[in-house]
């Protein structure tokens, strides 16, 4: 079946820093991709998201390509803040079933 | 404002109490779904719905049950709760498949004892 897979973490940065978080999908078809973002104590929200192969999303700095030739969909940033502190969802959407299926979640510290 | 409240927020119970969960949203949003997260596993998906009366099971679907009687609302029933359940609960909606982009509620942590 479908399936998502994340870099572990957690992974601690400095202010300013850049930012890679590496996610990997194994899918039939052509799903759409996303990130999903995590704040403490808060449910998920959608950071970005990417329908085809060669889109590009971004959001609030971030930006993941959609690359079917690797099956990655790696998120990008920067420079980071302390702000973007959270924990991070790659996600992929199952076109023939409609179920939205998440990688295991990465814990992103950022330091000042 | 749309929105998506889950109750309660925190709850303790005892093995073996059936438990429910209530997710009620404005939008008036087709598609419901309830995941739990774990530390370690991410979001597993327990149920989901397509619509009214329609109600089908995800990947870790024991033990507990869905009823979708409207739009707006889908209940997660926990038949008899096992220490196994303790988790932080998430119920999402969306308009329908197309879209994809899920919205979430803030999450119910189910404590059981």
């Amino acid at each position: 079946g479908d399936s998502v897979t994340q870099m572990e973490g957690p992974v601690t940065l400095s202010e300013e820093a850049f930012l890679t978080i590496n996610c990997t999908y194994t899918a039939t078809g052509y799903p759409s991709l996303f990130w999903y973002v995590q704040y403490p104590g808060e449910g998920l929200q959608l950071l970005l998201k990417a329908t085809k192969a060669d889109d590009k999303g971004s959001n609030k700095g971030f930006e993941a390509t959609y690359r079917k030739e690797t099956t990655s969909f790696h998120l990008e940033k920067g420079s980071v803040q302390v702000s973007d502190s959270a924990v991070y969802f790659c996600a992929l959407s199952d076109r023939s079933t409609g179920k939205l299926i998440f990688g295991q979640g990465t814990t992103l510290q950022v330091k000042p | 404002d749309a929105e998506i409240t889950q109750s309660p927020r925190h709850k303790i119970t005892e093995t073996g109490r059936q438990v429910t969960l209530a997710c009620h949203q404005t939008w008036n949003h087709n598609n419901m779904f309830w995941y739990r997260q774990d530390l370690g596993h991410g979001l597993r998906l327990i149920h989901y719905s397509y619509g009214v009366q329609d109600t089908n099971k995800g990947e870790v679907s024991d033990g507990y049950s869905v009823s979708r009687s409207n739009t707006e609302d889908l209940p997660l029933t926990l038949e008899s709760a096992a220490s196994s359940q303790t988790s932080v609960y998430f119920c999402a909606s969306r308009k329908d498949s197309r879209t994809g982009e899920l919205f979430f509620g803030e999450g119910s942590r189910l404590t059981v004892l």
